[in-house]
């Protein structure tokens, strides 16, 4: 167990949908980072915040949108979902601002139908 | 932007049997890493190789971090049928920004044969 809880663990939607997926980093990370793993693209990066605040940027759609509480969990929100989104999502959290001994949480299937 | 190509892709081995596999890439990286990933579970990491040249072992693994800073092996020495799963090598430029983000390999399913 990583100590990254990630919220739910699977999830089916349709098309033009729009969800949210929940992370809550290891107690005391401050730094909580979002991947996409596809079987074509791999692990993608796609954003980190930093103690509430967006650090880093990657290959995020703008229909994509994250953020950070104040209690330092994160969420990720999809919305006008395509059949291409389906993948993998993990959330990884890391103490300090840099990506090193980041811990992945089990991540999120989302399934688009 | 950076890409990272690993192999082989896929290797079948026996119990036993050592593994090397590797990963290079176009342009350099300041921070190695080496993940594994289980089926239905998240990347779980292995070793962090943070300096050019730097041979690091963990238990039955060694990884080194290649002085060109564009490359990077893992070993893994006899083994055993839990070493099945995905190794991942992911690399970061550091210091600021998007340097902080892993770009990772492909990865490279291993399979061990009892």
């Amino acid at each position: 167990d990583s100590g990254v809880t990630q919220t739910p663990k699977h999830l089916i939607t349709a098309t033009g949908q729009r969800v949210t997926l929940r992370c809550s980093p290891r107690s005391g990370d401050l730094s909580v980072y979002w991947y996409q793993q596809s079987l074509d693209q791999g692990l993608q990066f796609l954003i980190q915040y930093y103690n509430g605040e967006e650090r880093a940027k990657g290959n995020i759609l703008e229909r994509f949108s994250a953020q950070q509480f104040p209690d330092l969990h994160s969420e990720l929100n999809l919305s006008s979902l395509e059949l291409g989104d389906s993948a993998l999502y993990f959330c990884a959290s890391s103490v300090a601002g840099s990506g090193t001994e980041a811990f992945f949480g089990q991540g999120t299937r989302l399934t688009v139908v | 932007g950076q890409q990272l190509n690993q192999s082989p892709q896929s290797m079948f081995i026996q119990e036993g049997e050592d593994v090397s596999m590797n990963c290079t890439s176009s342009s350099i990286f300041n921070t190695w890493l080496w993940y594994k990933q289980d089926p239905g579970e998240g990347p779980v990491l292995l070793i962090a190789l943070y300096k050019a040249g730097e041979l690091t072992s963990n238990g039955r693994l060694t990884a080194q971090f290649g002085i060109t800073r564009k490359d990077s092996f893992l070993n893994i020495s006899a083994s055993i049928p839990s070493d099945v799963g995905i190794y991942f090598c992911a690399g970061q430029l550091g210091s600021g920004g998007s340097n902080y983000k892993l770009t990772f390999g492909k990865g490279t399913l291993l399979t061990v044969n009892p």
